[in-house]
């Protein structure tokens, strides 16, 4: 079974450029996660997608973050512009559905630093 | 006061000895609980879940919850050198089970020694 599929695995952008992620889930799984990983912390929640419904926004930081899944299956994360502050490790983790006792999976990760 | 709280290390233990790991949670409501281990450079990646207070073993591993104290921990028997990396803490605070929103740790860095 392929795990979960993230693009690029690295981007280096100047500050107010745009950037986007990919991601494609494990198969069958309905719901998507995406987080951002700063160094030395653990992961943290941008938004939780069950299907193409965005059921958890409330700390993705809408003024330049965005994010869909149209079909309910693969989702992009976009950055306009994006900041300094804004280069860590972004993370798309996926999970069977969304109840409390299923298991997040995490794919790779894109790596994004921003001079 | 953070939700979830992890040592962040550096834990050093040298080879075969037993690495233990702890953390404390705020959120009395959660139910399930788990331990991801990330190598450096890489994504975290599931070692164990526990949902019941007590002990649960897979293997080397084995997961302890104290709800009542708020407390979970992993302990790693006969630690090896490819143990060496970040152990993350992640809890869940959804409520009512009807969420899956995990909290995660700092994490806390285990080097094994040769």
């Amino acid at each position: 079974e392929a795990g979960v599929v993230q693009s690029p695995r690295y981007k280096i952008i100047e500050k107010k450029q745009p950037v986007a992620f990919w991601c494609n889930p494990i198969s069958g799984h309905n719901t998507l996660y995406w987080y951002r990983q700063n160094l030395g912390q653990g992961p943290e929640l941008l938004i939780r997608y069950e299907n193409e419904e965005a059921v958890d926004d409330s700390q993705l930081p809408k003024d330049r973050f965005s994010a869909e899944r149209l079909k309910g299956v693969d989702s992009t994360l976009k950055i306009q512009p994006a900041e300094l502050g804004d280069s860590a490790v972004y993370l798309c983790a996926s999970s069977s559905y969304g109840g409390q006792k299923e298991t997040q999976y995490f794919g790779p990760g894109t790596r994004l630093l921003v001079l | 006061q953070k939700e979830v709280e992890q040592n962040s290390g550096p834990l050093s233990v040298p080879e075969g000895a037993i690495a233990s790991l702890n953390c404390t949670y705020s959120d009395r409501g959660s139910q399930s609980f788990f331990w991801y281990r990330q190598y450096s450079g890489k994504s975290p990646e599931l070692i164990m879940f526990i949902y019941s207070n007590g002990d649960k073993e897979d293997g080397r591993f084995t997961a302890q919850l104290n709800k009542a104290s708020q407390y979970v921990s992993l302990l790693i028997r006969d630690s090896q050198p490819s143990d060496s990396a970040t152990y993350l803490c992640a809890v869940n605070s959804g409520y009512g089970g009807a969420t899956n929103k995990l909290i995660f740790g700092t994490g806390t860095l285990l080097a094994v020694q040769p």
